[in-house]
């Protein structure tokens, strides 16, 4: 069955970095894109990021682009999440997510929480 | 760009039927597929409908999806509810002209 794992999530400094990492099993993970999606505390689900099953292209909405980049490693099945300059609004669940045709997000994480504080 | 916008909280008794709404913002709500997700607090966000009103495997028949070109609108109708229905609600779209994935704002169903 398809299993994603999130890990690397924690509390880091107004600017710092953090690294998450979404272990994947269950299916051919090359043939798939991939999404990160966090929710923020008392918020809604918000998509971050999207890369293409062959890691040649990624996507993100204004409000991360420039400080996080999304990464893949097919041959260890394995998602990253960078994060730069990582701000208080960026406190959130981060959940990996596998797509399905180019809308759907069809399984995932049980999320890592980062939380960005003072 | 457009927005999905959806009630903030619904409620009915066990065994009723509810719907959910979603109406996007700007554009036909036909021109691009719905999906509708389950997330308990807890526990991974669940698809219960894609495509508008297509159930993936393992979903009850309780849960149906619509979309209604007049109001565009899409609505997530549960029927029989259970107290095991009681999570939030998202409807999510993709907006193919920017490549961004869009999530309604959620909607917290309660059965009690």
């Amino acid at each position: 069955q398809v299993q994603l794992v999130e890990s690397g999530g924690g509390v880091v400094q107004p600017g710092g970095s953090l690294r998450l990492s979404c272990a994947a099993s269950g299916f051919t993970f090359s043939n798939y894109g991939m999404h990160w999606v966090r929710q923020a505390p008392g918020k809604g689900l918000e998509w971050v990021t999207f890369i293409r099953f062959d890691g040649n292209r990624e996507y993100y909405p204004d409000s991360v682009k420039g400080r996080f980049t999304m990464s893949r490693d097919n041959s260890r099945n394995t998602l990253y999440l960078e994060m730069n300059s990582l701000r208080p609004e960026d406190t959130a669940v981060y959940y990996c997510a596998k797509g399905k045709g180019a809308a759907i997000f069809d399984y995932w994480g049980l999320g890592t929480q980062v939380t960005v504080s003072s | 760009n457009f927005m999905l916008t959806q009630p903030h909280s619904v409620s009915e008794s066990p065994g009723k039927t509810v719907t959910i709404s979603c109406t996007r913002s700007s554009g036909s709500i036909a021109s691009d597929f719905v999906q509708w997700y389950q997330h308990r607090p807890g526990s991974s966000p669940r698809n219960v409908i894609f495509e508008d009103n297509q159930r993936p495997s393992g979903v009850p028949d309780r849960f149906s999806g619509s979309i209604d070109s007049s109001s565009n609108s899409a609505s997530l109708t549960i029927s029989g509810l259970e107290t095991e229905d009681e999570a939030d609600y998202y409807c999510q779209s993709y907006d193919g002209s920017r490549s961004h994935w869009v999530f309604g704002g959620g909607t917290k169903l309660t059965v009690l």
